[in-house]
């Protein structure tokens, strides 16, 4: 089954706790992207990778890193964590950039920092 | 760069009337628009896309979208909602020159009630 797999789904942690959100797609698809979901203001993307070890910022990515070392993979880093990082993380793939509109998503991630 | 604009953060509709969810954009080139659905709970569905050509497009569910160059606007309409419909409901737009960025608006909740 085509899919796309988040991990966990749901994290508490604490402020400055270093953390690791996984992503892996099983579609072979070129083009992954990382956003975050707060009430009011819909998706905002993080980071975005169009292929293997090319990666780019989005528009909110302070506080955030990603790599990009295998297709199917596209993990989110958060070094330091604070409150304001308390959202819903959502990771989405297709073919390629150019196909960025027909993205498959992933469940989501609910991450609480205290 | 892209913007976009939802009106309305909510939308009460009764069973069998027409939903209509507003959607303007801002871009300096010819955009890409989508519509999007979010069930609770769950990540995000592509509803519809306009790329190129005919201007009304159909998507999943009934629903469609016409893009209006002259007005930036693509909203969505369906001609009778089913309570099915109830989920948030979100508008995006790329740009043809600079793939991998997705702009997204604040969503529409909406509400069908009987």
């Amino acid at each position: 089954e085509a899919q796309v797999t988040q991990n966990p789904r749901y994290l508490i942690t604490v402020t400055g706790k270093k953390l690791t959100v996984t992503c892996s797609q099983n579609m072979n698809h070129e083009y992954m992207s990382w956003y975050r979901q707060d009430p009011g203001l819909g998706l905002r993307q993080i980071y975005y990778s169009m292929n293997v070890e090319v990666t780019d910022k989005g528009d909110v990515p302070e506080g955030y890193k990603v790599s990009r070392k295998e297709k199917r993979n596209f993990p989110l880093i958060l070094e330091s964590p604070s409150p304001n990082q308390t959202s819903l993380y959502f990771c989405a793939s297709s073919l390629s950039g150019s196909t960025i509109g027909e993205q498959f998503f992933g469940p989501g991630t609910r991450l609480t920092v205290l | 760069a892209q913007s976009v604009t939802q009106l309305g953060s909510h939308v009460s509709v009764s069973e069998g009337a027409l939903v209509l969810l507003r959607c303007n954009y801002s871009s300096s080139v010819p955009p890409y628009l989508f519509w999007y659905v979010q069930y609770p709970n769950q990540g995000l569905q592509l509803l519809l896309k306009y790329t190129t050509g005919a201007t009304l497009v159909k998507g999943i569910n009934g629903f469609e979208a016409e893009f209006k160059k002259s007005e930036t606007s693509f909203h969505l309409t369906k001609p009778s909602a089913h309570m099915s419909d109830a989920a948030e409901y979100f508008c995006a737009v790329s740009e043809s020159d600079s793939w991998g960025k997705l702009q997204f608006g604040a969503g529409t909740q909406v509400v069908v009630t009987p």
